[in-house]
């Protein structure tokens, strides 16, 4: 069974660090880039970063560009994202995905994991 | 990086058809043929409903169909049946490796 499941939410402080992790089973990990996608409290979704299939290229939105760090594991089939001087725009669920091959589209997603940056 | 523009809400009784509209600019929706569609229960994975403006993924249904016209991409779905009430989203490719989402549209049936 193709899976994503996140881990590494919670509360923290503003200007404070977090890692989450996600944890992919089912697939070939190695050969999908993956995102990572958050969606805040009564918003829409909001597309956050992708790292490519072997963790060489990475791009961010820019919200968290020199804040965030996405990266990856293939030995571990896991994926991170570190994220650095949170605020309170950060709180969010934030969901793992996988990138589809064969066309444009985000094709798995993990159930998500809740940040909530609060002092 | 700014969300593609989608109507808060909509809504349609069973059996009938409903078009969600999904307005970008020519950086992103005008741009590529990659608008996706999700379906989104609150609390659970958003679904991919369709990918590269009109094709389904496996398991799918084809009551979903997918267009774009310039800057702007649809999202129709006919017959409408209670189980597609649910938030839905598009997304486009933005250029340079980013991509963004729409508002989010509620579909009430």
């Amino acid at each position: 069974q193709v899976q994503l499941v996140e881990s590494g939410g919670g509360v923290v402080q503003p200007g404070r660090s977090l890692r989450l992790s996600c944890a992919a089973s089912g697939f070939t990990f190695s050969k999908y880039a993956m995102h990572w996608v958050r969606q805040a409290p009564g918003k829409g979704l909001e597309w956050v970063t992708i790292v490519s299939y072997d963790g060489t290229n990475k791009y961010y939105a820019d919200s968290v560009k020199g804040r965030f760090t996405i990266s990856r594991d293939n030995s571990k089939n896991t994926l991170y994202l570190e994220m650095y001087t949170l605020t309170t725009d950060d709180t969010a669920v934030y969901h793992c995905v996988r990138d589809m091959s064969g066309g444009d589209g985000f094709d798995i997603w993990g159930q998500g994991t809740m940040v909530t940056v609060s002092s | 990086q700014s969300a593609l523009t989608q109507p808060a809400s909509v809504s349609g009784s069973p059996g009938q058809s409903i078009t969600i509209s999904c307005t970008g600019t020519s950086s992103d929706v005008g741009g590529y043929n990659s608008v996706s569609w999700y379906q989104h229960y609150p609390g659970k994975a958003p679904k991919l409903m369709l990918y590269d403006v009109s094709k389904w993924p496996s398991g799918v249904s084809n009551r979903f169909s997918g267009s774009k016209f310039g800057n702007t991409a649809s999202l129709t779905i006919s017959g409408l049946q209670a189980e597609d009430e649910a938030d839905y989203y598009c997304c486009s490719y933005a250029g340079s490796s980013t991509w963004v989402f729409g508002g989010g549209t509620k579909l009430t049936v």
